[in-house]
């Protein structure tokens, strides 16, 4: 299920099972766009980018989909495993800021096994 | 091998002291960053130094002074501190930083608890 407000939105599956999480960004000049994965006591760890003149791009059971026309970025995890279970956030970088990423709420993905 | 690492990693201080959170990073990159994540887990940048100077200087409290002694690091110091800077902070850095669309790698973290 989903919830929002003072908690993260939160998304259970169980193993095995396809995941998508969804993220909204508000600046349409963001021309860069990252997934990272952040588990309990560590640091987000990269996941997959796509630059803004793409709107699909896939890497090791992972796809990255854009789509400008509403500003919105998902993350497909395929044959999702226990330890995919973390928080995960996306992050844009505004066309004309220095390196400057702003990141997203954050989901937290729990995997049943 | 660590990439970025910091220390302390856990830091438990009182109001009002001046504290020190180191970050270095082996990487060769160019540019390093200070996050702050909140309780709600919201990442928000503080700083970014590329090649020892500072690039990015959001609104952050003047007790929060970065210091960069050569690329490879890039120190945090808060000085009186306050409740409300309780918090984990990480340290990331990128390749390059300016008008590139490079990956920033980021630090353990720094759990830092003002009682």
């Amino acid at each position: 299920g989903e919830s929002v407000g003072l908690h993260l939105p939160t998304l259970s599956v169980q193993e095995g099972d396809n995941s998508i999480i969804n993220c909204a960004y508000s600046n349409s000049a963001s021309d860069y766009f990252i997934w990272y994965k952040q588990e309990s006591g560590k640091g987000p760890q990269f996941i997959i980018d796509i630059r803004s003149n793409m709107d699909k791009r896939q890497g090791q059971r992972v796809t990255v989909l854009l789509n400008k026309t509403v500003k919105h970025l998902s993350l497909q995890i395929a044959a999702t495993q226990p330890g995919d279970s973390a928080v995960y956030f996306c992050a844009e970088r505004g066309g004309t800021s220095y390196g400057k990423l702003t990141f997203g709420q954050g989901t937290i993905l729990t995997v049943h096994p | 091998d660590t990439a970025v690492s910091q220390t302390p990693k856990y830091l438990v201080t009182q109001m009002g002291n001046d504290k020190s959170i180191k970050c270095e990073q082996n990487l060769g990159h160019d540019t390093m960053y200070w996050y702050k994540q909140d309780s709600k887990k919201f990442l928000k940048i503080m700083f970014s130094y590329n090649n020892k100077e500072l690039i990015i200087n959001e609104t952050v409290p003047n007790r929060f002074s970065p210091k960069s002694p050569d690329k490879a690091h890039l120190n945090l110091h808060i000085n009186s501190l306050e409740l409300g800077d309780s918090a984990v902070y990480f340290c990331a850095s990128s390749p390059f930083g300016q008008y590139s669309t490079d990956t920033q790698y980021f630090g353990p973290g720094t759990r830092l608890t003002v009682l």
